[in-house]
């Protein structure tokens, strides 16, 4: 079956760090650009960041750029994201999503962080 | 980057057609033909029902369809059913290589 299911959310103090795993299972991993997509609680989508398929480079938004790190292990099929110096308004579920050209076309389930002291 | 404008909400009755804009500038929607529909249901993940403007993917009914002129999207769903009820987002590609996405829309299906 073709998935992918993320994995490390949980609850964090602001100015904590935490790393989500997004594993990938059913295609071949390794030949797509990934991406990193949230949804604070009851608030719409919110694009995060996206990967190359070798994972030679990244792209962030403005307001993760500097404390997140998005990675791959294409041996592992497994993404991940680096979230360091956390804020309350980064409380969100997190989504990993396979990238086609110019959008998402499948989808985690998502994983909550939750921020807060 | 500014979020891209939808309504906040849409309604319509059964077997009527509804339609979603999505407007953005000439540095997303309007520079290109990158712009995607997503329908996401109360605790589930985004679903992608339109891609490259118009293109729908395998799977994904054929009432639902997409257009683009200048700056603006749109979204329409023909025959209306009660399975449509659902938040609808658009998604852009950007002149700075990143991805925005409207607020969504709520789509509610009298």
């Amino acid at each position: 079956e073709v998935q992918l299911v993320e994995s490390g959310g949980g609850l964090v103090q602001p100015g904590g760090s935490l790393r989500l795993s997004c594993a990938a299972s059913g295609f071949t991993f390794s030949g797509f650009w990934m991406h990193w997509v949230r949804q604070a609680p009851g608030k719409g989508l919110v694009w995060v960041s996206r990967i190359t398929n070798d994972g030679s480079n990244t792209i962030y938004a403005d307001s993760v750029t500097g404390r997140f790190t998005m990675s791959r292990d294409n041996a592992k099929n497994t993404l991940y994201v680096q979230m360091n110096s956390l804020r309350v308004e980064d409380t969100a579920v997190y989504y990993c999503a396979r990238a086609g050209k110019g959008h998402f076309d499948l989808w985690g389930r998502g994983t909550l962080v939750t921020v807060s002291s | 980057q500014s979020a891209l404008a939808q309504p906040a909400s849409v309604s319509g009755s059964p077997g009527q057609s509804i339609t979603i804009s999505c407007t953005g500038t000439t540095s997303d929607v309007g520079g290109y033909n990158y712009v995607s529909w997503y329908q996401q249901n109360p605790g589930k993940a985004p679903k992608l029902m339109i891609y490259d403007v118009s293109k729908r993917p395998s799977g994904v009914s054929d009432r639902f369809s997409g257009s683009k002129s200048g700056n603006t999207a749109s979204l329409t769903i023909s025959g209306l059913q009660a399975e449509d009820e659902a938040e609808y987002y658009c998604s852009s590609y950007t002149s700075s290589s990143r991805y925005v996405f409207g607020p969504g829309t709520k789509v509610t299906v009298l």
